[in-house]
C-alpha cells in the first residue's frame, strides 16, 4: 500500500489557469512533506512544509500542509508553459536516526498548453 | 560551484553484466542516497548513506550494491541480479540532521538489453 498518493496523475490545462494539485500521506513519524519540479532530468526543490511551517510561497507558486487530514496542496495560478513538469511529493519520516531517506508518491504529469 | 554529478548521463549494457554507476557531491553532505525512477512509478529508494563505510538498504536494494569509501562518493553497482534493471537513476545528498531537502544529481538512463 502506498504511503504517498498524489492526484490527479495527470492534468492538462490552458495557459493562465489556476491548478491545485494534492498530495496525501500515510506514515508512523511525519517530520517534513516536500515538493519538488522535475522537467526531464534532476528534481529541483519548490517548498519543504514541517509542524512549524505549514504554508509557503513562492511567487505564483504555493502550498499548504493539512496536518488533520494528513495531506498537503501544491498551487500554481496564471499558469505558463514553463511550468510543465512532473511535480512530486515526498515525505521524510522521523526515525530517530538522521537522514533516511523520502518516500515519494509517484507525481502528478502536468501540462499547460498554449 | 557546488553540486552533484553523475556519469554517464546514458549507458548501454548487455544483459548479465554488472554496471557501475558514478555519483559525485561537493556540498559536504554526510547523507547520499540511490533513487531508482521508472515510468508512472515516482522515484523509489534504493540505498542510502548517511556516514562514510556504513549504508542502509532501502525499499528496493535487492540486485544492487554501493560502497561510501569517501564522504564525496557513492557509487551504484547494479548487478546481473537485479530482474529489470532499465531506468532513470538519481543520486542525492543531504545533512544528516532534519528535516532537510535532498538535492539531485541530473541522473543516469541505463539500459540493458
Amino acid at each position: 500500500e502506498d504511503k504517498v498518493v498524489q492526484s490527479p496523475l495527470s492534468l492538462v490545462v490552458h495557459e493562465g489557469d489556476t491548478v491545485t494539485l494534492n498530495c496525501s500521506y500515510e506514515v508512523t513519524n511525519f517530520r517534513s512533506l516536500l515538493w519538488y519540479k522535475q522537467e526531464k532530468k534532476a528534481p529541483t526543490f519548490l517548498f519543504m512544509l514541517t509542524s512549524s511551517g505549514i504554508e509557503k510561497k513562492s511567487g505564483r507558486l504555493s502550498s499548504i500542509l493539512d496536518k488533520k487530514e494528513l495531506s498537503s496542496i501544491l498551487n500554481i495560478t496564471a499558469t505558463q508553459t514553463g511550468d510543465s513538469a512532473i511535480y512530486l511529493c515526498a515525505v521524510e519520516e522521523n526515525s530517530g536516526g538522521g537522514a533516511d531517506g523520502l518516500t515519494f508518491g509517484k507525481g502528478t504529469h502536468l501540462i499547460i498548453q498554449p | 560551484d557546488g553540486g552533484i554529478t553523475q556519469s554517464p548521463k546514458y549507458l548501454f549494457r548487455k544483459e548479465g553484466q554488472n554496471v557501475t554507476l558514478s555519483c559525485e557531491q561537493n556540498l559536504n553532505h554526510d547523507a547520499m542516497y540511490w533513487y531508482r525512477q521508472d515510468p508512472g512509478q515516482g522515484l523509489r529508494l534504493i540505498y542510502y548513506s548517511q556516514i562514510v563505510n556504513d549504508f542502509q538498504k532501502g525499499d528496493i536494494a535487492e540486485g544492487y550494491s554501493v560502497s561510501r569509501e569517501k564522504k564525496e562518493s557513492f557509487p551504484l553497482t547494479v548487478t546481473s541480479a537485479q530482474k529489470n534493471p532499465t531506468a532513470f537513476y538519481l543520486c542525492a545528498s543531504s545533512i544528516v540532521a532534519g528535516p532537510y531537502e535532498q538535492y539531485f544529481g541530473p541522473g543516469t538512463r541505463l539500459t540493458v538489453t
